[in-house]
């Protein structure tokens, strides 16, 4: 079974440039996750979508921050204009809700964004 | 806001050797996890502790929940190279499955 996939791996963009960061979670997973994650801390929750609905973003800037998950399959997390400051992995995550369960979220391997 | 403490934010150790990562709140979390991830990689889920007082076993891996579910703990035994990476720990809020993860102790075990 494929993991959530992310794309692209690394980009490298000067400020105030527009960039798109991409995810596909896994098959049937209803939950999907943006994380932040700057060097050598742990990652920072920025959105939780439940299928096509954003139930979580108090944590996301939304004055330069945007999500979006139409079909509420794959996402596309935008930033625009990029500050020095935004350079960090980025990391999406999926999960399925049990019954009375805890989530299992299921990370991909993030991409590294480089602001110059 | 609540935070999650993870000591030492650094460990390293020779290969054979035990170590233990600890994770401190002040708050209450209705369940504990334990990721590793390694450079280039997401994190990968370990264990879930639910449980006060709880102990699980993975190997040479031992993780404990604290009896007020605030702190947890991770020993390693007899630890080998490729134990290497960053351990986080993550406390689960009950209200909308939250996690918020701590700093991450970055382990290097040396052959």
């Amino acid at each position: 079974e494929a993991g959530v996939v992310q794309s692209p791996r690394y980009k490298i963009i000067e400020k105030k440039q527009p960039v798109a960061f991409w995810c596909n979670p896994i098959s049937g997973h209803n939950t999907l996750y943006w994380y932040l994650q700057n060097l050598g801390q742990g990652p920072e929750l920025l959105i939780r979508y439940e299928n096509e609905e954003a139930v979580d973003d108090s944590q996301l800037p939304k004055d330069r921050f945007s999500a979006e998950r139409l079909k509420g399959v794959d996402s596309t997390l935008k930033i625009q204009p990029a500050e020095l400051g935004d350079s960090a992995v980025y990391l999406c995550a999926s999960s399925h809700r049990a019954p009375g369960g805890t989530d299992t979220q299921y990370f991909g391997p993030g991409t590294r964004l480089t602001v110059l | 806001t609540q935070l999650l403490e993870q000591s030492p934010q650094f460990l390293s150790i020779q290969e054979g050797e035990n170590l233990t990562v600890y994770c401190n709140s002040s708050s209450v979390f209705s369940s504990l996890q334990w990721y590793r991830q390694e450079p280039g990689e997401g994190p990968v889920l370990l264990v879930t502790v639910v449980t006060g007082g709880e102990v699980k076993k993975l190997k040479r891996l031992t993780f404990q929940f604290g009896d007020a579910r605030k702190d947890s703990s991770l020993h390693i035994t007899a630890a080998q190279p490729g134990d290497t990476g960053l351990y986080l720990c993550a406390g689960v809020v009950a209200a909308g499955n939250k996690l918020t993860f701590g700093g991450g102790t970055r382990v290097l075990v040396k052959p």
